[in-house]
Formats: C-alpha cells, sequence, structure tokens
C-alpha cells in the first residue's frame, strides 16, 4: 500500500534556527512527489515538484531534496512568518493517486 | 489572477438538509477534485472529475454526490448531511490528473449539527 510519514508532526524553532523536514514514503512507480504550504483556514499553496532522486528545489529560504524512498524540505534562517503546516505528497505511476501526508506544523518564534 | 473559489466559506447546518458546496475555477483546468481535512486524518479525496461529464469516486465518497456539467463548475452535494460529515472541504484543479501542479480553493467550513 502507497504510504507517505511526515515527521515530526510539529516543530518549534527560534527565528534564524535551521532545520529540515521529512517526508518518508512507500510508492510503487514514483511519478511525482509534491511539497505544499499551509496556512490555518486557508488552501494549500504549491511549493515544489521533484520528480527523481537526487532531485533539489529552492525557493527562498526552502529547499527540498528527493531520494528514493524519503524527501526533505530544509528551512535556512527561518522567518516567523514561515510559520505553516506543510504538506508532503505523492502519486504514483500506477494510477496517478495522490496521496497527502498528514502534515508538520512548523512555528518559528521571534 | 488564476483562482478556485468555493462558497459557501462557512456554513451551519442541521442534520438531513441537502446543501451544496460550489466550486470553480477561472484556469480552464480539466481535472477537479473534492478533499475534506480532519485532525490527524489530513486531505482525503471525496470525488475527481477528469472533464465535463466524468466523474469518479475517491477515499472516502460515501454520503457525497458531485456533478461536472460545465467545465468550470464541480458543486458537491450532500444530500442528507449527518454530523460525522462536519469537517473542512476544498476543492483543487489542476490541467490534468498526472502530475501538475494543484490550486485549491480557499476551503469550506462545514458544521453539521
Amino acid at each position: 500500500e502507497d504510504q507517505v510519514t511526515q515527521s515530526p508532526e510539529a516543530l518549534r524553532l527560534q527565528e534564524g534556527e535551521s532545520s529540515s523536514l521529512n517526508c518518508s514514503y512507500t510508492v510503487s512507480g514514483l511519478r511525482g512527489l509534491f511539497w505544499y504550504r499551509q496556512d490555518p483556514g486557508k488552501g494549500p499553496e504549491f511549493l515544489f515538484t521533484l520528480y527523481s532522486a537526487g532531485e533539489e528545489k529552492e525557493k527562498e529560504r526552502l529547499k527540498a531534496t528527493l531520494t528514493k524512498k524519503e524527501s526533505f524540505l530544509h528551512i535556512t534562517a527561518p522567518k516567523p512568518e514561515d510559520s505553516a503546516t506543510y504538506l508532503c505528497a505523492v502519486q504514483a505511476y500506477r494510477d496517478d493517486k495522490i496521496i497527502f501526508g498528514k502534515g508538520t506544523r512548523l512555528h518559528i518564534l521571534p | 489572477e488564476a483562482q478556485v473559489t468555493q462558497n459557501p466559506r462557512y456554513l451551519i447546518t442541521v442534520t438531513g438538509k441537502k446543501l451544496t458546496v460550489t466550486c470553480s475555477q477561472n484556469m480552464n483546468h480539466e481535472y477537479m477534485s473534492w478533499y475534506r481535512q480532519d485532525p490527524g486524518l489530513g486531505l482525503r479525496q471525496i470525488y475527481y472529475s477528469m472533464n465535463v461529464e466524468v466523474t469518479d469516486k475517491g477515499d472516502v465518497p460515501e454520503g457525497y454526490k458531485v456533478s461536472r456539467k460545465e467545465k468550470r463548475n464541480f458543486p458537491l452535494i450532500l444530500e442528507s448531511p449527518s454530523p460525522n460529515q462536519t469537517s473542512l472541504y476544498f476543492c483543487a484543479s489542476s490541467l490534468s490528473r498526472s502530475v501538475n501542479t494543484i490550486y485549491f480553493g480557499e476551503g469550506s467550513w462545514l458544521t453539521v449539527v
């Protein structure tokens, strides 16, 4: 069964304190892995798509990486406005179904 | 501006009273879907539509209906809502079902009492 597990569930960091969020997945034939940002009471907002192991993508203070078993979302020198829930999702070639993880709630303290 | 618009954003209703949540997108996307988001369970797909007049069940379709008569609109219908359908609902769209950016609406908070 295809699965996505995100860790930690919640993370509190001081402003400027870099860290990484983890997304472990099992899927037969990965078409793509996605990262989304979700602010409280709002819809998820697309951040990145990664297609193959070794691929990396960056946007401002965020960098996403992908291996054959997991993806990391690295946050460098975060600011309070980076506080949000970060969702990971995978899509399989087999049926194009997208499976979301439960998310990591990130809180950056000023 | 690319948008997925849902209405209503907030609704409290009573058990058994039929309701419809509307969804409209302005990007000419073929693929549209509905999700519900519950604490501890994450986002789960209710129904999806590959194109006009083509709809299919997602992971949690029980108690819901959808229709796709026009490309831009994809309403979610709760014929006889029950308290276990209290949730945050999201409409989403993308160019196709295969790898593409998914655009989500702002969400509809539904409470069934």
